[in-house]
């Protein structure tokens, strides 16, 4: 099953509003979260890095007051984009080491449409 | 920075036959790990290979091996034995990892679709 849990896995909202998504670590800790944007028919971009217990590291290019990442706990890490707009909708995928078992997992990623 | 090139948009082989992807990156590093990612309609990113550059040994994995020559700086799939579920776009990946640990981020190619024919 999966190991690493994103949520939703698509959102509709209008322009103008935040969403929410948030990247679970189902079976172990990770105090290190990435999260990554991927348009349509294109690769997957780094966006940032979540730090557990301080600030995330944010990508050349990437709004950080755009797309606010808290990293609060050692399993949870979350993505919400501020103000969304048009150009906001993607899909975005999380991913989590699990340097225990030295293994990177990935979330099932979330489709956002931004109307 | 590192950068990952992968040349082929798209590739297409029949069921059964064997086909190569291609890759090249560029890094001034000696230490760091290169992947190759199959990610299905379903868009789920699912690891195929993983290559450490320290080996000289070629990775496989069943009908996947990778042909890695770090002089040239060349990570290329190849499939044997093609299957219908084989058909998916596919990353290639590099990794660098740091002393301290803990930058498991990845620099991906642009892709290669893959259709497999029946």
């Amino acid at each position: 099953g999966a190991v690493v849990s994103q949520h939703p896995s698509w959102v509709i909202c209008k322009s103008g509003t935040s969403v929410k998504i948030e990247c679970r670590s189902l079976d172990f800790q990770a105090t290190t979260m990435f999260w990554y944007r991927q348009f349509p028919k294109q690769s997957l971009m780094l966006m940032a890095t979540s730090n557990e217990g301080s600030k995330a590291t944010y990508e050349q290019g990437v709004e950080k007051d755009k797309f606010l990442i808290n990293h609060a706990s050692l399993t949870l890490s979350t993505l919400t984009v501020t103000s969304a707009h048009p150009e906001d909708s993607s899909f975005y995928i999380c991913s989590a080491p699990d340097r225990a078992r030295g293994k990177l997992f990935f979330g099932s990623g979330t489709q956002l449409s931004v109307l | 920075a590192q950068t990952v090139t992968q040349s082929q948009p798209e590739m297409s082989v029949q069921e059964a036959e064997t086909v190569t992807l291609s890759c090249t990156y560029d890094t001034s590093e000696n230490n760091y790990y290169l992947f190759w990612y199959k990610q299905p309609p379903s868009r789920q990113m699912i690891l195929v290979i993983r290559q450490e550059a320290y080996k000289q040994q070629n990775a496989t994995e069943n009908r996947f091996s990778v042909n890695f020559q770090k002089a040239a700086k060349s990570f290329s799939l190849k499939i044997s034995d093609s299957q219908l579920g084989d058909t998916a776009m596919y990353f290639c990946a590099f990794m660098k990892p740091t002393a301290q640990g803990g930058s498991e981020k990845l620099v991906f190619g642009k892709g290669t679709k893959l259709t497999v024919n029946p």
